[in-house]
């Protein structure tokens, strides 16, 4: 079945610190990637995305995620975490074939120490 | 500013009671989604709809029913057979591939509570 795990479930940073959210898929084929963050109560707001090409993709607020196909993974890095990155992230995936359905992972959530 | 408008922001419902949960979108765009969210379970799809008056069951329908009968608006219905209601509820959109490779929006989102 196709998946998408996400293995930490809490990551505590601190300020200025550097940032890897790990995001693993197990997919017959190369899926579509993305990385969304949720601040609470909120809805969820794209970070990136990769369709194909470059393997290292940049996305909005100082965030990049990298493809490794040999890995099965889409990590997201950031170099400089701010106060403000305080929330909880979700990566996800999707195939073509499939209705543009998105499978989450089950998120992780990142706390920020001053 | 285009975007998804969920409404209302919080929702009680009483045992037995159906309710319905609003999703409007003024992006233009012709897919539809719903998901619920429960803390450390991610997203999970309950139903979708790839074009107005037709709609596919998703992940975990069961308890719940949905219409689209405009392009805008994907009302969400959480019937009483649901037996665990609480969660929070997202509504997305997108526009159906072409090269497959547009990503949804999501609105902010309907927080549903049992009284």
């Amino acid at each position: 079945a196709q998946s998408v795990t996400q293995p930490d479930i809490h990551i505590t940073v601190s300020e200025g610190a550097s940032l890897e959210l790990r995001c693993n898929y197990s997919y017959g084929a190369t899926p579509y990637l993305f990385w969304y963050v949720q601040s609470p109560g909120q809805g969820l707001q794209l970070l990136l995305k990769y369709f194909s090409g470059d393997t290292l993709v940049q996305g909005i607020k100082g965030f990049e995620a990298e493809f490794k196909r040999s890995q099965s993974s889409f990590n997201l890095r950031k170099p400089s975490v701010h106060w403000s990155d305080a929330a909880e992230y979700f990566c996800a995936a999707m195939i073509k074939a499939a209705g543009n359905k998105l499978t989450f992972g089950g998120g992780t959530r990142v706390l920020v120490k001053p | 500013d285009g975007g998804i408008t969920q409404s209302p922001k919080y929702l009680f419902r009483k045992e037995g009671q159906n309710v319905t949960l609003s999703c409007e979108q003024n992006l233009n765009h012709d897919a539809m989604y719903w998901y619920r969210q429960d803390p450390g379970q991610g997203l999970r799809l309950i139903y979708y709809s790839q074009i107005v008056n037709d709609f596919q069951k998703g992940d975990i329908a069961e308890g719940y029913s949905v219409s689209r009968e405009k392009k805008e608006s994907f009302p969400l219905t959480v019937t009483s057979a649901q037996k665990n209601p609480t969660a929070f509820y997202l509504c997305a959109s997108s526009t159906p591939h072409r090269e497959g490779n547009q990503p949804q929006h999501f609105g902010d989102g309907t927080r549903l509570s049992i009284l």
